[in-house]
């Protein structure tokens, strides 16, 4: 079946440190990735997303992502925090084969400490 | 314009009443989409409309209506809701969403009393 996995439910760093959330995603082809965060309360904002071409993805507010096809990985990286970048994030997936429907892990909290 | 608008943003309903979400985007996109999403879950897709017809319905209630009037518009009708209803209820819509991914409005949190 199509998923994505975010393993850490809950990720804690300091304010300054460097950052990296984890995704993979089953189901043998490669699917279009996807990064969303979520503020408490808020709708969904596209961070970043990939289709083909360069593994290394630049996204808003200072994210990056790199596909790993050996790895079934997209994970996302920020070389330095900011407070504001507490949130939910979610990974997600589409695949070409069966319903195209968007399929999301089940998140990871942020919590910057100061 | 760049934005999915969603209307209300807070809804307070008795398990009696009949209420409707409102959607609205203007970027021409011609998929949108309902979602349910609980506290600490992920978003739970509800109905894709696809050039106005629906293409999706994931085994919702029908206590839950969607209706999709023209290309930029989507209502989600509300009737005999029940308290686990309660949810942040989000609409999104894609050009291609596979390609361009889906823009997200900023919901509205339906709580069923």
């Amino acid at each position: 079946a199509q998923s994505v996995t975010q393993p850490d439910i809950h990720i804690t760093v300091s304010e300054g440190a460097s950052l990296e959330l984890r995704c993979n995603y089953s189901y043998g082809a490669t699917p279009y990735l996807f990064w969303y965060v979520q503020s408490p309360g808020q709708g969904l904002q596209l961070l970043l997303k990939y289709f083909s071409g360069d593994t290394l993805v630049q996204g808003i507010k200072g994210f990056e992502a790199e596909f790993k096809r050996s790895q079934s990985s997209f994970n996302l990286r920020k070389p330095s925090v900011h407070w504001s970048d507490a949130a939910e994030y979610f990974c997600a997936a589409v695949w070409l084969q069966g319903a195209q429907k968007l399929v999301f892990g089940q998140g990871t909290r942020l919590t910057i400490n100061p | 314009d760049t934005e999915v608008t969603q209307t209300p943003k807070h809804l307070v309903m008795g398990m009696t009443n009949k209420k409707s979400l409102k959607c609205e985007q203007h970027m021409g996109h011609r998929a949108m989409y309902w979602y349910k999403q609980k506290a600490k879950k992920p978003p739970e897709l509800m109905f894709v409309y696809s050039y106005e017809k629906l293409s999706i319905n994931e085994s919702v209630p029908s206590r839950f209506s969607p209706e999709c009037p023209n290309s930029s518009l989507l209502n989600l009708h509300l009737h005999a809701l029940q308290p686990e209803d309660s949810a942040l209820y989000l609409c999104a819509s894609s050009q291609d969403g596979r390609v361009s991914g889906y823009t997200f409005g900023s919901g509205t949190r339906l709580t069923v009393v």
